[in-house]
């Protein structure tokens, strides 16, 4: 089965410190993905990445800034945390292909509240 | 841009009732669409998909038939079950990634509750 891990399930940080959220899949991958999740919003692409050293902006990049340094690897980073930062957060993977129709697939999501 | 709309919830029902969940979407092209459902505390899974217009896709009991005339890809099951309980969301493939792959565009997620 793919698996699609993040490191930290819950985290509560304050304003201000630099936040750092972790993912990994273990599917060889190209694509990876970091989406926020908010009620009623669905879920909004921060930032993707179709390989290593490459990323890409989604619709809502400020405030935030990723890394992939390694293929199996994607971190998304909080410089400043603030207060509207507090949300889900959903890595997810996929493959490269020319097919649209291919599986997405997503870890468990992190939960981050900042005070 | 493209987008997917989704009823709002919640939505309650009672076991075994019937359900459908409305999601239209407003797309260049021709995209994929798909249904995805998360479970209390867990990520998304994928339920089902469709890749082109008439396609029906299933999955558990659930149904979604791409309508390219009314843009539509409604959610049907004919009989839920208290384990449905799980917020459900509409999406579809977002062409930014071009030929690398596959891209979501999601909707505002729709919250399912079954009763006993």
């Amino acid at each position: 089965d793919v698996k699609v891990t993040q490191s930290s399930r819950y985290l509560v940080k304050r304003t201000g410190e630099k936040v750092f959220l972790e993912c990994v899949q273990d599917m060889d991958h190209e694509n990876m993905f970091w989406y926020r999740q908010d009620p009623g919003l669905g879920l909004r692409l921060i930032y993707f990445s179709y390989d290593v050293k490459m990323k890409e902006k989604g619709d809502i990049p400020e405030g935030y800034s990723v890394s992939r340094e390694k293929k199996e690897r994607f971190s998304l980073i909080l410089e400043s945390a603030s207060t509207n930062q507090t949300s889900m957060y959903l890595c997810a993977s996929s493959l490269m292909s020319g097919v649209t129709g291919n599986t997405i697939y997503f870890g468990e999501g992190s939960w981050l509240t900042v005070v | 841009g493209d987008s997917v709309t989704q009823m709002e919830g919640p939505v309650t029902l009672s076991e075994e009732a019937f359900l459908t969940i409305n999601c239209t979407y407003t797309a260049t092209g021709y995209p994929s669409l798909f249904w995805y459902v998360q479970y209390p505390g867990e990520g998304l899974q994928l339920l089902l998909k469709a890749t082109k217009a008439d396609d029906k896709g299933s999955n558990k009991g659930f149904e979604a038939t791409y309508r390219k005339e009314t843009t539509s890809f409604h959610l049907e099951k004919g009989s839920v079950q208290v384990s449905d309980s799980a917020v459900y969301f509409c999406a579809l493939s977002d062409p930014r990634l071009g030929n690398a792959g596959n891209m979501l565009t999601f909707g505002g997620g729709t919250r399912l509750m079954v009763k006993p």
